[in-house]
């Protein structure tokens, strides 16, 4: 059983709200991600990174920032919300394994509606 | 990384054998293959993962071609609870690029 956590798991904001999207790892996992799956879609990698202080954008542009100052934190915000950031968001962390491999253990993932 | 391509749906019987294919023509030598799968209202779980030689753990085996331009995913005895989508993903390192996979369906 992974122990990745997520919070809020459902979250309704009206437009322009700040938000901050909650994740947390307690496995000392090195390497963090955020994807971002809207319904019936793929995931696309927004956020991602290999260590504290370490952050990188992903091969999704998205307006929201991260930050890792904790090895088992890395929050998501978004600024200013809009409905076009209506959509699931996911977390996962992993640890740089032999030869190259990572296993990534998921959260169960932040289901984000703005109206 | 490279690209992989996968059926977009697929159909099983209970208790029967599933092979779910990938091509990954574009594969470099140090690129792992790797399978997750995602449940309904889940995120992704690792499901198995190779580098040339076939493989088999708890939840399914991994079959590579020898080229290694091509692997099959066989889920030995599908229950309704192996419905999901099923992900190919090949690179090296942190970072999996999803595709659309394949939505394993699978009929008691």
């Amino acid at each position: 059983e992974a122990d990745i956590y997520q919070t809020p798991r459902y979250l309704v904001i009206g437009t322009g709200k700040k938000i901050t999207l909650e994740c947390s790892q307690t496995m000392g996992h090195d390497k963090m991600y955020w994807y971002q799956q809207d319904p019936g879609m793929e995931l696309h990698l927004i956020h991602y990174s290999y260590g504290v202080n370490s952050t990188e954008k992903g091969d999704l542009s998205s307006e929201s920032t991260v930050s890792r100052i904790r090895t088992e934190h890395f929050p998501l915000t978004l600024e200013s919300a809009r409905p076009s950031h209506t959509s699931q968001y996911l977390c996962a962390s992993s640890e740089t394994g032999d030869r190259g491999f990572d296993e990534q253990y998921f959260g169960p993932g932040t289901r984000l509606t703005v109206t | 990384d490279a690209k992989t391509t996968q059926p977009n749906s697929m159909e099983s019987n209970e208790e029967e054998p599933v092979h779910l294919p990938c091509n990954h023509s574009t594969i470099s030598g140090t690129d792992y293959i790797h399978w997750y799968r995602q449940l309904p209202s889940q995120g992704p779980e690792y499901v198995i993962h190779g580098l040339t030689s076939n493989v088999n753990n708890r939840m399914a085996s991994l079959a590579i071609a020898e080229d290694r331009k091509s692997s099959t995913l066989i889920l030995h005895r599908a229950t309704l609870r192996d419905a999901a989508v099923y992900y190919c993903i090949v690179t090296l390192g942190g970072k999996l690029i999803f595709g659309q996979g394949t939505e394993l369906s699978v009929k008691p």
